[in-house]
């Protein structure tokens, strides 16, 4: 089954303590992208990866980290997570980074003490 | 950041009703827009992308038109039913420049249909 998976799914954890959100997708696909979901501010892009090795800043870059050592993996890591990194975050894949559909993961819920 | 402006931001309607919504997006740099439909609980999922100005896509009961000189696309749900409640949400891709990977969401429009 053509999927896009995230773990863990839900985190509790407290500020300072460095943590990885793992996405993984079996589709082949080129293009990556990770974003968070606050109430009020719709979704948010934090990095996107056109490619294997190949990363960009979105639009909330800061406090964030990624690599993209393999096609299929896109981890998000967090350094030194924060109270305000508090959030629901969505990992997506599509076949490029053009004009093709993106396929979004089932999404993990982060809260940071 | 990119301004991508929906409205309303909610809408309640009786099913059998046909709804439109309306997603507003800079019209300088157009590569394309994105149509996604998300229900409570669950991730968001592809309805269309549309790419040519003048585009008309369709699925079911759903379709989309796209002006990308003005920058406007609607999403057009005709005899809505309940399952259609949940947040339809655009998202705008630029063209040029080195940042052609960025997606820019608008922060949706909820539909609630009530049988």
């Amino acid at each position: 089954e053509a999927q896009v998976t995230q773990n863990p799914r839900y985190l509790i954890t407290v500020t300072g303590k460095k943590l990885t959100v793992t996405c993984s997708q079996n589709m082949n696909h080129e293009y990556m992208s990770w974003y968070r979901q606050d109430p009020g501010l719709g979704l948010r892009q934090i990095y996107y990866s056109m490619n294997v090795e190949v990363t960009d800043k979105g639009d909330v870059p800061e406090g964030y980290k990624v690599s993209r050592k393999e096609k299929r993996n896109f981890p998000l890591i967090l350094e030194s997570p924060s109270p305000n990194q508090t959030s629901l975050y969505f990992c997506a894949s599509s076949f490029n980074g053009r004009a093709y559909e993106q396929y979004f993961g089932p999404g993990t819920r982060l809260t940071v003490t | 950041i990119l301004n991508v402006e929906q409205s309303p931001q909610s809408l309640h309607v009786q099913e059998g009703d046909s709804t439109n919504f309306t997603c507003s997006f800079p019209s300088s740099n157009f590569y394309a827009l994105h149509w996604y439909r998300w229900e409570t609980a669950k991730s968001p999922e592809a309805l269309f992308v549309m790419t040519l100005n003048g585009d008309e896509k369709k699925k079911g009961r759903i379709s989309a038109t796209l002006n990308t000189k003005e920058g406007y696309s609607y999403l057009y749900i005709k005899g809505s039913q309940p399952e259609d409640s949940a947040t339809y949400l655009c998202a705008f891709k630029q063209g040029g420049g080195t940042s052609y990977g960025k997606l820019t969401f608008g922060q949706g429009t909820i539909l609630t249909v009530h049988p």
